[in-house]
């Protein structure tokens, strides 16, 4: 059973800060992706890689970083954060048919 | 790139009815074509896929059709039960298989009523 793990459930951070939104997947993919889901406009795309050091950006990148240093490990990162960043962060790892594998979610909220 | 457009938004339906909900793709390159349910506090699940060789994928209560020419994939949900409720995103992928990132519609709201 595919497993995609992210770090936090829940987080609060304040205006300014940096933050690491942690992602692990054990089934050895070469994909991996980083959306945020807010109500109404459903999952957009961030940032993702297919394969280890690389990393691409994806419809809302502005703000974010990405890190993938190791083939199951995918870290998305918010340089400052800032109160508009608030959202649901889903990492999510794919099959190679291109069906993917979510992550619980990390809920985050920048006061 | 690829845009993806997904109605209804909400649906309510009763217990046993079936439900049906509709996308749209923009890009005719696109080739893979998954839906996610995600119920309430969870994670999205993949329920069902189909690729642009196939018509027509049955699973169970649940089938999807997808219409080449007209760029548009539907989803079937027949006897539905209070444990379909959930939210149901549609997505298209531009280049299928192992390195395709998938562009999502902004989801329905399946409301099953007993």
């Amino acid at each position: 059973d595919v497993k995609v793990t992210q770090s936090s459930r829940y987080l609060v951070k304040r205006t300014g800060e940096k933050v690491f939104l942690e992602c692990v997947q054990d089934m050895d993919h070469e994909n991996m992706f980083w959306y945020r889901q807010d109500p109404g406009l459903g999952l957009r795309l961030i940032y993702f890689s297919y394969d280890v050091k690389m990393k691409e950006k994806g419809d809302i990148p502005e703000g974010y970083s990405v890190s993938r240093e190791k083939k199951e490990r995918f870290s998305l990162i918010l340089e400052s954060a800032s109160t508009n960043q608030t959202s649901m962060y889903l990492c999510a790892s794919s099959f190679p048919s291109g069906g993917y594998t979510f992550g619980s979610g990390t809920r985050l909220t920048v006061v | 790139g690829e845009n993806v457009e997904q109605h209804p938004s909400t649906l309510s339906v009763q217990e046993g009815d079936s439900a049906v909900i509709k996308c749209t793709y923009s890009d005719s390159a696109s080739n893979y074509f998954p839906w996610y349910k995600q119920e309430l506090g969870k994670r999205p699940q993949l329920i069902i896929d189909i690729r642009s060789n196939v018509g027509e994928k049955k699973d169970q209560r649940i089938a999807v059709t997808l219409n080449k020419t007209a760029k548009h994939f539907s989803l079937h949900i027949t006897e539905t039960q209070p444990e379909d409720s959930a939210v149901y995103f549609c997505a298209a992928s531009l280049y299928g298989g192992s390195q395709g990132n998938l562009i999502f519609g902004k989801g329905t709201k399946l409301s099953v009523k007993p």
